[in-house]
């Protein structure tokens, strides 16, 4: 079945250091692919997505390319800041849309 | 524009008891998910509902149910609680035929003791 993997935390960074966060799949069909945060105490927000094979999906300084030939898609961010501190999570929706698979999560903490 | 809104914010119950969680989804959408989502774990895919009708269910047991008033609004249901049903229960909604963006509301926090 449809599944995702993702980087186990957690991972610590210093201000201003590029940020990486692993992530590939598996699935039948053409997913599409997310990458949702979650900030203490509240629900997840969608941060990134794409839905096709090479798009790059990016907001707020945070990229990701949806790589069919690897299954993957992997977070970056060139420079991270204290307010990035969240849990990071990788997800795909299967072909019909109804139900999304998510990875186990992310820690991200960045110190000054 | 209210974004997907969820009650209660926590609740407690005992071993055995029945509970009932609501969600009222963003405004202009029609399906309304459920997942489950133990402490350090992505969520869990429990159902979908469109049109008053559950439409796609994950891995979960019957004691798990819910239901879609014709205001899209929707309850979960889980009956004969256990001590393994304590996490954040979330909802998400989405307007059918878009680009399968789904927005979560903030959860509703389940102890079971």
């Amino acid at each position: 079945g449809d599944s995702v993997t993702q980087m186990e935390g957690p991972v610590t960074l210093s201000e201003e250091a590029f940020l990486t966060i692993n992530c590939t799949y598996t699935a039948t069909g053409y997913p599409s692919l997310f990458w949702y945060v979650q900030y203490p105490g509240e629900g997840l927000q969608l941060l990134l997505k794409a839905t096709k094979a090479d798009d790059k999906g990016s907001n707020k300084g945070f990229e990701a390319t949806y790589r069919k030939e690897t299954t993957s898609f992997h977070l970056e961010k060139g420079s991270v800041q204290v307010s990035d501190s969240a849990v990071y999570f990788c997800a795909l929706s299967d072909h019909t849309g109804n139900q999304f698979y998510f990875g186990t999560g992310t820690s991200l903490t960045v110190i000054p | 524009d209210a974004g997907v809104t969820q009650s209660p914010t926590h609740l407690i119950k005992t071993r055995g008891q029945q509970v009932t969680l609501r969600c009222s989804p963003k405004s202009g959408h029609d399906t309304v998910s459920w997942y489950q989502q133990a402490l350090g774990q992505g969520p869990q895919f429990i159902f979908q509902y469109y049109e008053e009708e559950e439409r796609q269910r994950g891995n979960f047991p019957d004691r798990f149910s819910g239901h879609q008033f014709p205001n899209y609004s929707s309850e979960l249901n889980v009956n004969a609680l256990l001590l393994g049903d304590s996490a954040l229960y979330l909802c998400a909604s989405r307007r059918r035929g878009s680009s399968y963006e789904q927005y979560f509301g903030p959860g509703t926090r389940l102890t079971v003791t």
